[in-house]
Parts: structure tokens; C-alpha cells; sequence
């Protein structure tokens, strides 16, 4: 079964830090996706990626950056955390336009 | 702009009953069209998938379609339970988007015993 990652289930931030979430996945999909989730908005594209080093702007890449280094990871960095990124952020990949397969997600909470 | 649109928002049904999901979307050049669930604070889970070559597919007691022509996707679930209570996503693949998905705003589906 394929298998996409996301290091961290719940954080509680500080506004102003920095923060990192991380996502590994196991089937050596190309494409990998960030979304965030919140009530009412539904899921929001951030950030995806196509291969390695490379990376595309979602719908709302705003206070975001990502990074790409490996083929198997994607990175989601908050350069200065603000409290409207408070949500639910969710990783996915895919093998070309197949099937995508979502981690479980990261509730970041910024107080 | 191409969107998906799930309606009802939410849908509350009785143990055993037959229930269909509706997904409808704008553009009838649809790559693909997976439905998701989502139980609460968890990420998304792929049912099914389809081709925009194919009619449905079914898991289970799970049985989607696709009409690319009326731009309408449903997932039947035959014999509800309990345990099928969770929010259901629609997502489309169109094919001048290269590989992003577009979501619906799901459907909140609750099976009372």
C-alpha cells in the first residue's frame, strides 16, 4: 500500500516562528501535492511539485514556501507564522494523473 | 473556471437504506474523477477512481459513475451502516490542469442506527 507521511499530527505555535511541516511518501510518486483544510473553505491548494526541485504555486501560496530536495519528500514552510494559518494541512501524491493518496494530516494551531 | 459542486451539504439517513452521493462539475474535458472519504480531524481516503474512458467502478458496496456529457458523477452506497458516517469528496481531474485536482466541498453523511 502506498504510504504518504506527515511527520507532525498536531503543533502549537508561536506567531512569528518558523515552521516546518514534512512529508514523506513511499512509492516513489513524482508529483506531490499541499493543501490546507478549513470549515467551510474546503481544501485549498498551497503548493505542488512535479519532480524534483521543482514546484508550482497552488491557489493560495501566499505566506508560504516549499521545498523539494528528494524525490520522496515535500516540505511546507511558514517563514513567519501567522494565526490565519492556523488549520488543517494535508500532504497527497500521485503517480501522474492516477489515483491520489493523502497523509493523515497536520493540525498546526498558531496562538 | 472549471468547478465541482457537491449538494446536499449534509444528509442524514437510516441503517440499511440505499444512498446516492451527487458530484457535479463544469467542463466535460475530464481527465478523472476519484471520490474520497474523511472522517473527522483525519486526512482523505481514496474509494474509486474513474476514468473518464470508463462508465463506473464499484468496490465493494461502494459504486460510482460518471457522465461527462451531463457533467455529473454519483456514488451509490448500497446498505448503509453506521460506520459509513463521514464526510464524502469529490475531486476532478481536467485535462488542461495538468495533474491538480479540484474538490468539491463534500458531503457530510451521517447513518443513524
Amino acid at each position: 500500500d502506498v504510504k504518504v507521511t506527515q511527520s507532525s499530527r498536531y503543533l502549537v505555535k508561536r506567531t512569528g516562528e518558523k515552521v516546518f511541516l514534512e512529508c514523506v511518501q513511499d512509492m516513489d510518486h513524482e508529483n506531490m501535492f499541499w493543501y490546507r483544510q478549513d470549515p467551510g473553505l474546503g481544501l485549498r491548494l498551497i503548493y505542488f511539485s512535479y519532480d524534483v526541485k521543482m514546484k508550482e504555486k497552488g491557489d493560495i501560496p501566499e505566506g508560504y514556501s516549499v521545498s523539494r530536495e528528494k524525490k520522496e519528500r515535500f516540505s511546507l514552510i511558514l517563514e513567519s507564522a501567522s494565526t490565519n494559518q492556523t488549520s488543517m494541512y494535508l500532504c497527497a501524491s500521485t503517480l501522474g494523473r492516477a489515483e491520489l493518496f493523502f497523509g493523515e494530516g497536520s493540525r498546526l494551531t498558531v496562538l | 473556471k472549471q468547478e465541482v459542486t457537491q449538494i446536499p451539504a449534509a444528509l442524514s439517513v437510516p441503517e440499511g437504506e440505499n444512498l446516492v452521493l451527487n458530484c457535479s462539475f463544469t467542463d466535460s474535458a475530464i481527465y478523472n474523477l476519484q471520490w474520497f472519504r474523511q472522517d473527522p480531524g483525519k486526512g482523505l481516503t481514496s474509494l474509486l477512481l474513474i476514468q473518464s474512458s470508463q462508465r463506473e467502478q464499484t468496490s465493494g458496496r461502494l459504486n460510482a459513475s460518471l457522465d461527462k456529457s451531463s457533467g455529473r458523477s454519483t456514488l451509490y452506497i448500497a446498505a448503509s451502516q453506521p460506520g459509513d458516517s463521514a464526510t464524502y469528496l469529490c475531486a476532478a481531474t481536467f485535462y488542461n490542469q495538468g495533474g491538480k485536482l479540484i474538490f468539491g466541498q463534500g458531503t457530510e453523511l451521517s447513518v443513524k442506527p
